[in-house]
């Protein structure tokens, strides 16, 4: 089972609304991630979790909480967001190899999230 | 600066033509992966290829070829008989080492290939 999957695949959320997106992969990868894409652009780092603790956050706001419930599962829960968030948001996990992490990470199909 | 720069923004061919997509990167590290990723409309990235900066062996997979040259940060890629399924965002990224020992990807803006019948 080589997949990552997201759900929802779409969703629309109003400004004051509170929603998750949540992540699942069963490749037994240590390193799940979160992107972000807008349209017609690349996608951009969000959040790293290594063995289930946050090691990176890219000055992402507040409004924007992740999670790691377990090994398997990434959450991001979203809280009064703003019309600009709206964008593709992607999961990716990957393998460590040695010291460093391997960096050929599998990707999710995205959730499209539309905040109006 | 530790960038990719994908200077195509759309090519557009016609089915069975060869087609190569350009990527010229920066970094300052001396150890560095690049990548090339498909986003097909769907979404997803699909991965393709990963290459280790001091392995500079051009690679074949199928139709699949890359071309790459450390002395001009080039990391090229090549559609040999374009198919309409070929159609999509193809993503050059650059792997970047963060002082938490993360390496994160930095993409290039992407390059939109168009495939007609």
């Amino acid at each position: 089972d080589t997949e990552v999957t997201q759900t929802p695949k779409h969703l629309v959320m109003g400004m004051t609304n509170k929603k998750s997106l949540k992540c699942e992969q069963h490749m037994g990868h240590r390193a799940m991630y979160w992107y972000k894409q807008k349209a017609k652009k690349p996608p951009e780092l969000m959040f790293v979790y290594s063995y289930e603790k946050l090691s990176i956050n890219e000055s992402v706001p507040s409004r924007f909480s992740p999670e790691c419930p377990n090994s398997s599962l990434l959450n991001l829960h979203l809280h009064a967001l703003q019309p600009e968030d709206s964008a593709l948001y992607l999961c990716a996990s990957s393998q460590e190899e040695g010291s460093n992490w391997n960096t050929e990470a599998f990707f999710g199909q995205g959730t499209r999230l539309t905040v109006v | 600066a530790q960038k990719v720069t994908q200077a195509q923004t759309e090519i557009s061919v016609v089915e069975k033509e060869d087609v190569t997509l350009d990527c010229v990167y920066e970094t300052r590290d001396t150890t560095y992966y690049l990548f090339w990723y498909k986003q097909p409309p769907s979404g997803e990235l699909v991965f393709l290829i990963r290459r280790n900066s001091f392995d500079e062996q051009n690679e074949i997979s199928g139709r699949y070829s890359w071309n790459f040259q450390k002395s001009t940060s080039s990391f090229n890629f090549t559609i040999t008989a374009s198919q309409v399924v070929d159609s999509a965002v193809y993503f050059c990224a650059l792997s970047v080492l963060m002082n938490t020992g993360f390496q994160k990807l930095v993409f290039g803006t992407g390059t939109r290939l168009l495939v007609s019948p």
